[in-house]
């Protein structure tokens, strides 16, 4: 079974601008976790998602949104971009049947310049 | 609000020897989850073990095993048989298990753990 896939793999772009990540879950997984991990830290989490609906938020500015679509794929918008955005974008997902482990993917590395 | 830490930021360990690495967390809850995740170089996130709050037994997979002390709040990860491919960063990780709390993943800072021929 493939995993949890993520797209881009990586990202440049400059501040102010917006940016859009993806994530498409495993098959039969129906949540969706994203966290930022700065170089150096442990991941910090953003956004939980089960069956399209938001189900927990991190401590995040309103600039982070994220949605799930109807095949439980999800996106990470982060708008206006700042220098400090510059991070590693992990997604996971889980089912409930499997204990809710969260399982990652490979991440996608955004650096703002 | 849980909290975890990983008090050892480096480790080594030569090859084919046994390594543990700690964990403590801070929590007011009786039902949780425990993981040790691991990030090679690559940065991808891989889960490494398990354990729930509620089993008294340790959890064990291959050459990895913990040493769980639920009283102490202490996870520990013990690495058996150290092969290069262990070199990584590993994370220690809570979750709980009330759906109020989202089920997020609480991190500790990570130990990176270098395994020397």
């Amino acid at each position: 079974d493939a995993g949890v896939t993520q797209s881009p793999t990586h990202l440049i772009k400059t501040r102010g601008q917006q940016v859009t990540l993806r994530c498409s879950p495993i098959s039969g997984h129906k949540s969706v976790s994203w966290y930022q991990q700065v170089l150096g830290q442990g991941p910090q989490f953003i956004f939980q998602y089960y069956e399209k609906e938001e189900r927990g938020r991190g401590n995040f500015p309103d600039r982070f949104s994220a949605r799930q679509f109807p095949n439980y794929s999800s996106e990470l918008n982060v708008n206006a971009l700042l220098l400090g955005d510059s991070a590693l974008y992990l997604c996971a997902s889980s089912s409930r049947t499997g204990g809710e482990t969260q399982y990652f993917g490979p991440g996608t590395r955004l650096l703002v310049l | 609000a849980q909290t975890v830490t990983q008090s050892q930021p480096e480790m080594s360990v030569q090859e084919a020897e046994t390594v543990t690495l700690s964990c403590t967390y801070d929590t007011s809850e009786s039902d949780y989850y425990l993981f040790w995740y691991k990030q090679p170089p690559s940065r991808q996130m891989i889960l490494v073990i398990r354990q729930e709050a509620y089993k008294q037994q340790n959890a064990t997979e291959n050459r990895f095993s913990v040493n769980f002390q639920k009283a102490a709040k202490s996870f520990s990860l013990k690495i058996s048989d150290s092969q290069l491919g262990d070199a990584a960063m590993y994370f220690c990780a809570y979750r709980s298990s009330f759906a109020g709390n989202n089920r997020k993943l609480i991190w500790g800072l990570g130990t990176s753990l270098a395994v020397n021929p």
